[in-house]
């Protein structure tokens, strides 16, 4: 069975581009997550989806992160315009069902806005 | 609110005990966790305990968590150099899907 997949692995882009960062859940797993690690903090929570429904979106920072996961299978983060603190690790991860279930993380994107 | 502390670092020798500590602040958490992540790879979930226990043993890893003192702790026995990587403690409040609440991650050094 094939893991949560991240791409790209890495990202640079100058401040003021537009970045996507895609993941590929686990097959079958409803619940899809993003999180983030700026520069040695905490993983922060972004948001969650249940299938292609966004079932928690408190931990989006602000309105230039777009997140999508239209037919409930992979999922987009756009981020537009980037700014410098948008640097940092985004994570996706997925779990199945409705009930308590292990998260299960992908190798996360490096993203770098110079 | 929610607020998840660890140590940054942790030096051991091989065949040493660790012990990684983590306080949160949230009495309604429901489900602890401790992940690993070694270098370039995602994170991985290495065990997990439900708050209404105080501890768990999964072969070299023993989980203690003193609900009173909101304070969580992982041991690894006969630590190995394979063993080294940031150590994560997280956190969810209804543990049904929900969102996971992390430290900041503890590197853990295996010296020979």
């Amino acid at each position: 069975e094939a893991g949560v997949t991240q791409f790209p692995s890495h990202s640079v882009i100058e401040k003021g581009q537009t970045v996507t960062l895609r993941c590929d859940p686990i097959s079958g797993h409803d619940n899809l997550y993003w999180y983030r690690r700026v520069m040695g903090k905490e993983i922060k929570f972004l948001l969650h989806f249940v299938k292609e429904s966004k079932q928690d979106e408190s931990g989006m920072p602000n309105n230039r992160f777009l997140a999508e996961r239209t037919g409930g299978t992979y999922s987009t983060l756009k981020v537009q315009p980037a700014e410098l603190e948008d640097s940092g690790v985004y994570f996706c991860a997925s779990s199945q069902g409705q009930n308590y279930n292990e998260q299960f993380f992908g190798p996360g994107t490096r993203l770098t806005v110079l | 609110g929610e607020d998840v502390e660890q140590s940054l670092f942790l030096s051991v020798r091989e065949g040493d005990s660790s012990v990684i500590n983590c306080t949160y602040t949230d009495s309604s958490s429901t489900y602890l966790y401790w992940y690993k992540q070694e270098p370039g790879a995602g994170l991985q979930l290495l065990t997990y305990i439900f708050s209404n226990m105080d501890m768990k043993q999964d072969q070299r890893l023993t989980v203690l968590l003193n609900k009173k003192d909101k304070h969580l702790s992982l041991r690894i026995a006969d630590t190995q150099t394979g063993d080294s990587a940031i150590y994560f403690c997280a956190e969810s409040i209804t543990g049904t899907a929900s969102k996971l609440t992390f430290g900041t991650g503890t590197r853990l050094q295996v010296t020979l």
